[in-house]
């Protein structure tokens, strides 16, 4: 079975600093994975996703993703983060019958 | 285009009581999914319809969760009797078919008391 490990449950960012929210997955062949975002109040909303090929993957709001196999990671990025990015952050595993499987969230608060 | 829209945003009942919540998919969406979300967690499928065709109800506790989605439109996740674990975020999603991205609806907050 598929399991997603975010193993930082709480991150604190300056305004303009970069971001990275760690993702481990574990899964038997080649993953489905996304990042979701849910701003509080919110349902969640797809930020990018990687099927195949390349593995940096672009999203919206300025978001970036790396898949490395050999990590078995899926690592989320973001150069220069402003306030409306505090959130709750959420990596997601697909198997071949595009069942998810969600880690636990990282919350992002962002400091001026 | 609306979204996935769900009702009530919020309910509160007493334990042992009957609880539903409604949830009006984006229009065509043939892939319809209830999501439990507990306090400091991620979303668990529960069920996962196909039109009107649950597929994958693997996860709902069918001796106290049902639900329908009748002329594979509109659906309804009830709890009969409500304990107090079920308290959570319930999510409503949906999608063209199940490899296509989904979109969520804001949630329903269950509490039970």
């Amino acid at each position: 079975a598929q399991s997603v490990t975010q193993p930082d449950i709480h991150i604190t960012v300056s305004e303009g600093a970069s971001l990275e929210l760690r993702c481990n997955y574990s899964y038997g062949a080649t993953p489905y994975l996304f990042w979701y975002v849910q701003s509080p109040g919110q349902g969640l909303q797809l930020l990018l996703k990687y099927f195949s090929g390349d593995t940096l993957v672009q999203g919206i709001k300025g978001f970036e993703a790396e898949f490395k196999r050999s990590q078995s990671s899926f690592n989320l990025r973001k150069p220069s983060v402003h306030w409306s990015d505090a959130a709750e952050y959420f990596c997601a595993v697909g198997d071949v019958d595009y069942k998810l499987s969600f880690g636990a969230g990282t919350t992002v608060t962002v400091r001026a | 285009e609306a979204g996935v829209v769900q009702s009530p945003r919020y309910k509160i009942i007493e334990k042992k009581q009957p609880v539903a919540f409604w949830c009006n998919p984006i229009s065509g969406h043939n892939t319809l999914y209830w999501y439990l979300q507990n306090l400091g967690q991620g979303p668990e499928l529960l069920i996962r319809y196909e039109n009107e065709e649950a597929v994958d109800d693997s996860q709902l506790p069918k001796d106290r969760f049902s639900a329908e989605r009748l002329k594979g439109v509109d659906s309804t996740l009830k709890i009969q009797p409500a304990e107090l674990g079920d308290s959570a975020v319930y999510l409503c999603a949906s999608s063209w078919t199940a490899d296509t991205e989904a979109f969520f609806g804001q949630g329903t907050r269950l509490t039970v008391v």
